[in-house]
């Protein structure tokens, strides 16, 4: 079966450093996205990658290894304002998204 | 570029009676749309993919003749909740595939919450 796996919550400090990670399984593979969404809000996306490595962007970075079917979202500086949640979705053969449950991100002060 | 826009916000009915939600690509033509529904602290849960000018494709456990899909457009996907009851309370949101060619990205629309009655 098709899977995805992140963890349900993390807690951060304000200026810090964060690496939430997700796991996946599919039948097929055409990249791994990762959204951001904020309580009663749509998703909004954040990153995709398709090849292994690590994709920077400001203060999101995105890393992926196919071969061990893992990723990991790091934000850095941490604000106030990246407390949301981070969904991990897997894209199979048939172009559709695998989601995640989604890891609920909490940042103190 | 690449906005969705989703038509009510949010919109409270009576058990029985029926909703339509109205999704819409802005700026671009869409010729796939996804229509998702989301529980209170729960992952998306897509509900069917529709195709400009065919009939939808449902997840298993979708009922067809409960939530009715049209995609008559390239910039029109609409969902209606018949005979709506407070178990299909919940927050639906619409997204946007492309033909942008250099990824697959969704485009969300900002959801329709519903509360049944």
């Amino acid at each position: 079966g098709q899977n995805i796996d992140q963890p349900t919550e993390m807690t951060a400090t304000e200026g810090a450093i964060v690496q939430i990670n997700c796991t996946y399984q599919t039948s097929g593979f055409n990249g791994l996205f990762w959204y951001q969404q904020h309580a009663g809000e749509a998703p909004t996306f954040l990153s995709y990658n398709v090849l292994d490595g690590l994709e920077e962007k400001g203060r999101f970075s995105s890393f992926l290894s196919r071969s061990k079917g893992y990723s990991y979202l790091l934000l850095k500086e941490l604000q106030m304002k990246d407390s949301a949640s981070y969904l991990c979705a897997a894209m199979d053969s048939n172009y559709q998204l695998i989601w995640g449950a989604g890891t609920k991100l909490i940042i103190k002060p | 570029g690449a906005v969705v826009s989703q038509h009510p916000s949010w919109v409270i009915c009576k058990s029985g009676t029926s909703v339509k939600i109205e999704c819409r690509s802005l700026d671009f033509q869409a010729t796939t749309m996804f229509w998702y529904r989301q529980f209170p602290k729960q992952s998306l849960m897509l509900m069917a993919t529709s195709n400009e000018g065919s009939k939808a494709t449902y997840e298993q456990g979708v009922e067809k003749d409960k939530f009715l899909i049209n995609h008559a457009s390239l910039t029109l996907s609409t969902l209606t909740v018949t005979s709506a009851h407070p178990e299909d309370s919940s927050f639906y949101i619409c997204s946007a595939g492309g033909d942008r060619g250099f990824s697959y990205e969704q485009y969300f629309g900002p959801g329709t919450r519903l509360t049944v009655t």
